[in-house]
């Protein structure tokens, strides 16, 4: 069963342009929650989709964006980029249902603008 | 709002027992969670405790007070590969959704 896979790996961008990151859930998860990771932060919520619903949503500006698609798929946008965006972006996936305890992370979306 | 307090560095030897604690505060608590994190990859799910008391799972255990909004991750006969990031993690409810609130992580080395 392959796991959670996130493109790109790498990512360099200059302020003021948007960026666009994917992942792809585990076969048959239909939840995928995004967080952005810096140093000393621990990893900040940004938004969930269920279903290709936004059903939660953290506490960024509104050029933090996101969708999810019929077959689970996620894109996060980011757009007019800020430094202070550069981090390690990771979406977690999971069968989303109330009872369920486990979120399975892929490895991320390491950006950095410049 | 959601908040979690976690030491931000442990350090201990091989072959030794670390205890990683974690207060929280939250509205709508589900469970506890723990997430390990080594350098350069993914958080990966180590333990998840909804109900008081302790969990264990091989060399690490997990306990839950929710009278006192406090867990704490125990790792037993250290070894060096658990040098790594630990994450205690929230599961709480807002509306119908469920959201994990992360604390900012323990930073645990291992010395030989």
């Amino acid at each position: 069963k392959a796991g959670v896979t996130q493109t790109p790996r790498y990512l360099i961008k200059t302020r003021g342009q948007q960026v666009t990151l994917s992942c792809s859930p585990i076969s048959g998860h239909r939840s995928v929650s995004w967080y952005q990771q810096t140093p000393g932060q621990g990893l900040q919520f940004l938004f969930e989709y269920f279903s290709e619903t936004q059903r939660n949503k953290g506490n960024f500006p509104g050029r933090f964006s996101g969708r999810q698609f019929s077959n689970s798929r996620s894109e996060m946008n980011v757009s007019t980029l800020e430094l202070g965006d550069s981090a390690l972006y990771l979406c977690a996936s999971s069968l989303g249902g109330q009872s369920n305890t486990e979120a399975f992370f892929g490895q991320g979306t390491r950006l950095t603008v410049v | 709002g959601q908040s979690l307090e976690q030491p931000s560095e442990v350090t201990a030897v091989e072959g030794a027992i670390v205890q990683i604690n974690c207060t929280y505060q939250t509205s709508g608590f589900y469970g506890l969670s723990w997430y390990q994190q080594h350098d350069g990859g993914a958080p990966t799910f180590l333990s998840y405790n909804a109900l008081d008391g302790l969990e264990e799972t091989g060399r690490f255990s997990s306990f839950l007070s929710r009278s006192d909004s406090y867990g704490y991750l125990l790792l037993q006969e250290l070894q060096m590969k658990d040098s790594a990031s630990y994450f205690c993690a929230v599961k709480s409810a807002r509306g119908s959704a469920r959201q994990l609130t992360f604390g900012s992580g323990t930073q645990l080395t291992v010395l030989p």
